[in-house]
């Protein structure tokens, strides 16, 4: 079965500065691999997805992330932050045989001024 | 409507009650989810529905939940007999039906549970 860890609660940054929030995943097959952002009292808005070819993938935002197979691993990138980046960030995974997306428990990034 | 639609936004029951959720997809989507977010934490897979096949019924978390879907149209979730646990925003998106198609969300039902 698919499942995807992001083993950071929190990530806290400095504007300014690049951030990095993890993401690890398990598949049987091919991943699917996409990244989601949630602001306060908001649905859920897509940011990026890997689905073949280049490994790095540029998205909404300024935001990128590269995956990373041998590592399996899906990290979001961003090379300056800004304060209106926090948010509740998730990534997610489908499998190549399987059609459910499953999410993981999902990061808080925090943007200091 | 250009997104997805689900209602009601906020539901407040007491416990034991029935409560009923609804959602309306983008047209045209085959493919339709529902997700449980706890306060604080993460999505949780409930179910999903691809056009007229068997629905994907594997993260119910018990038999007080269920969920229909007529063809590629709306979707109801029902909970019977809600219990405080079951406090929640409801999540539903929709998506075509490929395997790297990105999911759209919704802005969720928030269910209350006294």
């Amino acid at each position: 079965a698919q499942s995807v860890a992001q083993p950071e609660d929190q990530v806290n940054v400095a504007e300014g500065n690049p951030l990095t929030v993890k993401c690890t995943y398990s598949v049987s097959g091919n991943p699917y691999l996409f990244w989601y952002v949630q602001y306060p009292n908001r649905g859920l808005q897509f940011l990026l997805k890997y689905i073949t070819g280049d490994n790095l993938v540029k998205g909404s935002y300024g935001f990128e992330a590269e995956f990373n197979k041998s590592q399996t691993s899906f990290h979001l990138k961003k090379p300056s932050a800004l304060v209106s980046d926090s948010a509740l960030y998730f990534c997610a995974v489908r499998d190549l045989g399987y059609n459910k997306l499953i999410f993981g428990a999902g990061t808080r990034l925090a943007v200091h001024p | 409507g250009a997104g997805v639609s689900q209602s009601p936004s906020n539901k407040v029951t007491e416990k034991g009650k029935d409560v009923e959720l609804r959602c309306d997809p983008i047209s045209g989507h085959t493919a339709l989810y529902w997700y449980r977010q706890r306060l604080g934490q993460g999505l949780e897979f409930l179910i999903y529905f691809q056009g007229n096949s068997a629905p994907d019924k594997s993260g119910l978390p018990s038999d007080r939940f269920s969920a229909e879907r007529t063809g590629e149209s709306v979707s109801t979730l029902t909970i019977q007999r809600t219990q405080q646990e079951d406090s929640a925003v409801y999540l539903c998106a929709s998506s075509y039906l490929a395997p790297g198609g990105e999911l759209f969300f919704g802005e969720g039902s928030r269910l209350t549970v006294l």
